[in-house]
């Protein structure tokens, strides 16, 4: 398996753009989630999806940011529109259920928003 | 609520030598697991290990080695005989067993091994 696909690696986009991330899961994984990492906050959780259904937005920012799993196979990240201090590394990762825990992180989207 | 503490921003190590990481928790759950990944330079986070808070038996893979102290709240990963390619910053993190899917990560420790 290749692992959790996220794309793009490295995204530059003015103050006031939409940014959108993606992010493909392991196939078979029915949990995924996207976290943010900054030098201030460290790893945030920001949402985390069960079988394609949010089950828990309370880490999402603000308005400005949704997230989407319209199918098992991909999920979208959302920020429109985009502010400097969004600019951080998002990274996505998906697990199996029945009780298994660990998470397995794809190598996340470097956004800047200048 | 829950909190993880990596006292450690950045360590330095010549190769060969041992490295301890230190990671202390705080939770009001009974019930728990900790983790521990490696986030190595070209940035993505590699699972290590994930122990139960009932199962406080050491656990030794290869040159690692975490000790488990729940009187002290304390999750401690070793390496021995550390190699350059440990090089890495290095995340605890822990969840509730009731919600297993929220993972609080400490703020990590930069490993650097020095040839």
């Amino acid at each position: 398996d290749a692992g959790v696909i996220q794309s793009p690696r490295h995204e530059v986009t003015e103050m006031g753009q939409e940014v959108t991330l993606r992010c493909k899961p392991i196939s078979g994984h029915d949990y995924l989630f996207w976290y943010r990492q900054t030098m201030m906050r460290g790893l945030e959780l920001l949402i985390y999806f069960n079988n394609n259904v949010p089950i828990d937005d309370s880490g999402m920012p603000e308005d400005r940011f949704s997230a989407k799993m319209p199918n098992a196979s991909f999920s979208t990240l959302k920020i429109q529109p985009s502010e400097p201090r969004d600019s951080a590394v998002y990274f996505c990762a998906s697990s199996l259920g029945q009780g298994n825990t660990e998470a397995f992180f794809g190598q996340g989207t470097r956004l800047t928003v200048v | 609520a829950q909190k993880v503490t990596q006292a450690q921003t950045e360590i330095s190590v010549v190769e060969k030598e041992d490295v301890t990481l230190d990671c202390v928790y705080e939770t009001r759950d009974t019930t728990y697991y900790l983790f521990w990944y490696k986030q190595p330079p070209s940035g993505e986070l590699v699972f290590l290990i994930r122990r139960n808070s009932f199962d406080e038996q050491n656990e030794i893979s290869g040159r690692y080695s975490w000790n488990f102290q729940k009187s002290t709240s304390s999750f401690n990963f070793t390496i021995t005989a550390s190699q350059v390619v440990d090089s890495a910053v290095y995340f605890c993190a822990l969840s509730p067993v009731r919600s297993a899917r929220q993972l609080t990560f400490g703020s990590g420790t930069q490993l650097t091994v020095l040839p």
